[in-house]
């Protein structure tokens, strides 16, 4: 398994401009999630699912959106980027949807840096 | 108010000697779990040790533990005879049932193991 990928790894965006970060599984996970790292903080949520076709809103989904409709890819997209979204983003995975006990597994990470 | 707490920006420890890294949480649901991951210089989030709220004793993997303590709220992270590998960010994160699976983290605590 190649458990969860990212890409890209890195990325420069100029303000304003678009982009998707690509973020697939194949552990059969019902469970996927977007979280953003800033320096000096912990991780905060974006957006997560918890299954094809069901999305929602996270800790700090603005700026961002998601779409879900295959198990095993959540793309995660940048409308209009802006210097605030400079950050590193992490895509995870669990398998079961709500469970508590249920470890997520995390990608390498993107850097995004925006201009 | 914070749901994690990690009162620790920074720890030194010496090589071979244990460890612990502090964690308060802050939950009314009687059903969650608790986490701990390691954050290397290359970015990578490592799942280290989970403990589920119902669990009675404390969890172990390898060389990490958990010191579980519901009453106060606590899930500190001992790692014992550590090693210069070991230096790394820590992060302690909490996942609630009734939260969607929703995973909130700490804001980290660098640690450092000295030769």
């Amino acid at each position: 398994n190649a458990g969860v990928t990212q890409t890209p790894k890195f990325q420069v965006l100029k303000t304003g401009q678009s982009m998707t970060l690509q973020c697939a599984q194949d552990m059969n996970h019902e469970y996927m999630s977007w979280y953003r790292q800033d320096p000096g903080m912990g991780l905060r949520l974006i957006h997560y699912s918890v299954g094809a076709g069901i999305t929602d809103q996270g800790e700090v989904p603005n700026g961002y959106n998601v779409s879900r409709s295959t198990t095993e890819d959540f793309p995660l997209r940048l409308l209009s980027a802006a210097p605030s979204q400079t950050s590193v983003y992490f895509c995870a995975s669990s398998y079961s949807p709500t469970g508590s006990t249920d470890t997520q597994y995390f990608g390498p990470g993107t850097r995004l840096t925006v201009l | 108010a914070q749901k994690i707490t990690q009162t620790q920006p920074g720890m030194f420890v010496q090589e071979k000697e244990a460890v612990t890294l502090d964690c308060t949480y802050d939950t009314s649901d009687q059903s969650y779990g608790l986490f701990w991951y390691k954050q290397p210089s290359s970015g990578e989030m490592i799942f280290l040790i989970y403990q589920g709220s119902y669990d009675e004793q404390n969890a172990t993997e390898g060389r990490y533990s958990l010191n579980f303590q519901k009453a106060r709220k606590s899930a500190n992270l001992v790692i014992s005879a550590s090693q210069l590998g070991d230096s790394a960010m820590y992060f302690c994160a909490m996942r609630e049932d009734n939260q969607g699976g929703k995973l909130i983290f700490g804001q980290g605590t660098e640690l450092s193991v000295k030769p």
